[in-house]
């Protein structure tokens, strides 16, 4: 079965743009969480969508925001660029339908630089 | 913040297990353990999870105190290729937990030849 996908893999904006990154799950998996992984704070949660819905949000500023398809594939946006947002972006899946038993796969990740 | 507590880093020979320890004091009756790991410019790897009974899977075993304030993970026969960092997660079954996993600093488990 296939692994969870994000593209692109590397990525590099100036600041003040916009970017968006895209994660496809596991086939069958309906729950897509994204993560932003740097030195200093280490791996953070940004949001989590079910069912095209967010359902739990993370601790980052309205620039972050993310959506979901009907098929389950999640993109996430981040707009206004600021040189912080240079990060590994993880996305993960899960079959979890609400029983909250957080076995995630995570994709390889998008490796984001703001210059 | 993170519920729990790990040493920042180990050794273990390989060949030899690898027993990876993890504070969570203040877990509460409806949360589990996780654990992940991550090797270098990977995503994080699920390894197991229990809520209060010792588990074993293909990977490791998980073995969860009775008064379930610290647990172990151990790998039984560490390879060069379990060099990462492993991450104690304590996440509660559903709730505002929903698809969040809330990562510590980890320990940085190092195998030597």
């Amino acid at each position: 079965k296939a692994g969870v996908t994000q593209t692109p893999r590397y990525l590099i904006k100036t600041r003040g743009q916009q970017v968006t990154l895209s994660c496809s799950p596991i086939s069958g998996h309906r729950s897509v969480s994204w993560y932003q992984q740097t030195p200093g704070q280490g791996l953070q949660f940004l949001f989590e969508y079910f069912s095209e819905t967010q359902r739990n949000k993370g601790n980052f500023p309205g620039r972050f925001s993310g959506r979901q398809f009907s098929n389950s594939r999640s993109e996430m946006n981040v707009s206004t660029l600021e040189l912080g947002d240079s990060a590994l972006y993880l996305c993960a899946s899960s079959r979890n339908s609400g029983t909250g038993v957080n076995e995630q796969f995570f994709g390889p990740g998008t490796r984001l630089t703001v210059l | 913040d993170a519920k729990t507590t790990q040493p920042p880093s180990m050794d273990c020979a390989e060949g030899r297990a690898a027993n990876l320890p993890c504070n969570h004091s203040t877990i509460s009756g409806n949360e589990y353990v996780y654990w992940y790991r991550q090797i270098h410019s990977q995503g994080p790897q699920y390894i197991i999870h229990g809520l209060k009974n010792n588990e074993t899977n293909e990977m490791a075993s998980l073995i969860i105190t009775e008064d379930r304030k610290s647990s172990t993970l151990i790998l039984p026969h560490a390879t060069l290729r379990d060099t990462a960092v492993y991450y104690c997660i304590v996440t509660e079954a559903g709730g505002t937990s929903y698809g969040k996993l809330t990562f510590g600093q980890g320990t940085i488990l190092t195998v030597h030849p």
